[in-house]
Formats: C-alpha cells, sequence, structure tokens
C-alpha cells in the first residue's frame, strides 16, 4: 500500500519557468510533509517542509502547497534554474507513538530544467 | 561536520557471496536508517534503529537481509546470500529523534552479478 504517490514520474520545464511537482497522500492522519531533492550519485537532501495545520510554506524559490481535503500536496519553484534539475521525492513521517519518525517516501519526480 | 559516510560506495559482486554496508552517522544523531532505492519500488525502509536498537524492520525483505548497530557511530547492512535482484542503491540516513529531517550518506550502488 502506497500511501504517498507522486504519479509524474518525470517533468520538463524552460529555465525562468515555474515548476510544480505533485504529491498525493492516502493517510489522513499525516501531520508533517517535507519534500526532498536528489541529484545522481548522492543522497537525497531536506528542501522544505510542511505542518499539516498550514496550507502554504514558502523559502526563497520554493513554496510547498498543501490540500487537506483533496489529500495533496504541490512544490512549486519558481523561477526555474537548470541547477534545480533533480529527482525530487515527497515524504510523510507514519503516526507513530516511538522516538523515531521514519519516513515513507514518494516514488520520485524527475525535473529537468532546460536552458 | 562530515555528514552520513557511507562504504563502500560502488560494490560489484557474484551472485551467491556475501556483501556487507558501512555506514557511519553524524555524530549525535540517535536514529539511523537503511533505505533501498530501486526504480521499480523507489526509495523504500529497510530497517532503522533507535540509541543503537532496531526498531522496525519490517521492511528487510527477507532473512538474506540483516543489520546490526553494535554503538552508536557505526551501523551495516549484510546481504548473505546476495542474488541479482539485489541490485540497487542502498542507502543510510541518520536524524535526531523526533525529528523528521534525515540525513543521507552518498549511498552503495550495489551490483550483484
Amino acid at each position: 500500500d502506497q500511501q504517498v504517490k507522486q504519479n509524474s514520474p518525470s517533468l520538463s520545464v524552460q529555465e525562468g519557468r515555474i515548476s510544480i511537482l505533485n504529491c498525493d497522500y492516502t493517510n489522513s492522519m499525516f501531520d508533517y510533509f517535507l519534500w526532498y531533492k536528489k541529484y545522481p550519485a548522492e543522497g537525497p537532501t531536506f528542501l522544505i517542509s510542511i505542518s499539516s495545520i498550514k496550507d502554504k510554506n514558502e523559502d526563497g524559490r520554493f513554496t510547498v502547497f498543501l490540500n487537506k481535503s483533496a489529500k495533496h500536496l504541490s512544490l512549486h519553484i519558481v523561477p526555474s534554474q537548470p541547477g534545480d534539475s533533480a529527482v525530487y521525492f515527497c515524504a510523510a513521517p507514519p503516526i507513530s507513538s516511538g522516538s523515531a519518525r521514519q519516513l515513507t517516501f514518494g516514488s520520485g519526480t524527475q525535473l529537468t530544467v532546460l536552458p | 561536520d562530515a555528514g552520513v559516510i557511507q562504504s563502500p560506495r560502488h560494490e560489484v559482486t557474484e551472485m551467491g557471496q556475501e556483501v556487507t554496508l558501512r555506514c557511519k552517522p553524524i555524530s549525535g544523531h540517535n536514529s539511523l536508517f537503511w533505505y533501498r532505492q530501486t526504480m521499480m519500488r523507489g526509495l523504500e525502509l529497510l530497517i532503522y534503529f533507535n540509541n543503537n536498537v532496531p526498531i522496525d524492520d519490517s521492511g528487510m525483505p527477507e532473512d538474506r537481509f540483516s543489520a546490526k548497530m553494535p554503538n552508536a557511530s557505526f551501523s551495516t547492512l549484510k546481504i548473505q546470500p546476495s542474488e541479482p535482484r539485489d541490485s540497487a542503491v542502498y542507502f543510510c540516513a541518520s536524524s535526531l529523534s523526533r525529528d523528521e529531517k534525515l540525513f543521507f550518506g552518498s549511498g552503495t550502488q550495489l551490483s550483484v552479478l
């Protein structure tokens, strides 16, 4: 059961335009969402997060929107730059009373920003 | 801080051989995670430790896989015997407890021929 889904395996965008990466989830109990970025031959790195009590979080060129009624979140990159070309994963920690918060990742979307 | 350190970066082995992947988490982090990335399944959690104790190993595919964390600064993931379908990139990550932000190593690219 894939609780976090990224249905678009790839996306190409022209430099300077907006990139929109989408993610859907099935568990309404998720209380926190994260986006990670991964370059080839490197591990994923944390990019931006959002708590379920918010519907928007902005950090420079990156904005994450959360639509709880639709169980959907999206990452907007404006303006897109060639250096943004990477695989983007959305992730959510399961509801747990444990002390560690392991993440469930989506399958990723390969973003290519064309110069 | 050097970040999460994994070794080796690349491993090529023959079917049936034992493979050991190593990880050094960030100093002070008390949670450690092993993930596997494949084209078909994306990033999937294999096992995680908290304070050196395995908490959830339900993601470990089968008995051929085992993981240990003998101390706070070292963990291993062992596959014995290895099979071609184990070929993937294996990532180790660490975090502070109750912090959702994981710090990943650069991964080990495993190829089993």
